[in-house]
């Protein structure tokens, strides 16, 4: 089975500074790999998805990610961190069920992000 | 495009009772998946089905029932609620595929008193 891990349940930033939440995943595959954000009191909302294209990713509000296979990482950044980005972000990887030859996503325990002023 | 909807969002319960979630999805996705989150533990999956008439367990089935007469409907049934299943739960649904993310519902939030 995959599995995820992520470094730090909590992480505090100044706005403008460097956002960085680390994700390392174990997978006797090649893995396809998420990150995931949630609001307060919301949904989760997909980031950025690696597919075993680019290994550096793009998503949505700025963020992207890096694949690394060497150090079995997908760490989560953003240049400059804004007070929306506070949030919870998840990191999850695609696990295959034995039900049906499809997938589910296993998650990480969570990463809190606050940004303070 | 409504995607994944989930009703309740709030319910509290008394110990013993028992309620159903309800999940339905209008993205014609085949995949669906239970959900539950408690702090710090990240989402566990508690049953998911493959198709209308398909449903397995997952990593946490105790205490749960669920059902997939249609393809949009995936309620979870909670029979003889305890405290241990106050937490917050999700519904999502996907293609199924290993490159194909989950579209999530905006959660139930359940006390267990």
């Amino acid at each position: 089975a995959q599995s995820v891990t992520q470094l730090g349940s909590h992480v505090s930033v100044s706005e403008g500074a460097l956002v960085l939440l680390r994700c390392n995943y174990s997978s006797s595959v090649p893995p396809y790999l998420f990150w995931y954000v949630q609001y307060p009191n919301q949904g989760l909302q997909l980031l950025l998805k690696y597919t075993s294209a680019a290994t550096l990713v793009k998503g949505i509000n700025g963020f992207e990610a890096e694949f690394k296979k060497s150090e079995t990482s997908f760490h989560l950044t953003k240049p400059s961190a804004h007070m929306s980005d506070a949030a919870e972000y998840f990191c999850a990887v695609s696990d295959r069920i034995l039900t049906g030859g499809g997938n589910k996503l296993t998650f990480g325990t969570g990463t809190q992000l606050k940004v303070e002023l | 495009n409504a995607g994944v909807t989930q009703t309740p969002k709030f319910r509290i319960l008394k110990i013993g009772q028992s309620m159903t979630l309800q999940c339905t999805q209008d993205m014609n996705h085949n995949y669906m998946y239970w959900y539950r989150q408690d702090p710090g533990m990240g989402l566990k999956l508690i049953y998911y089905s493959v198709g209308a008439g398909i449903t397995d367990k997952g990593e946490v089935p105790n205490g749960y029932n669920v059902s997939r007469s249609t393809t949009e409907d995936f309620p979870l049934r909670l029979e003889l609620a305890a405290p241990s299943q106050t937490s917050v739960y999700f519904c999502a649904s996907s293609y199924g595929s290993r490159n194909t993310e989950a579209f999530f519902g905006q959660g139930t939030r359940l006390t267990v008193v």
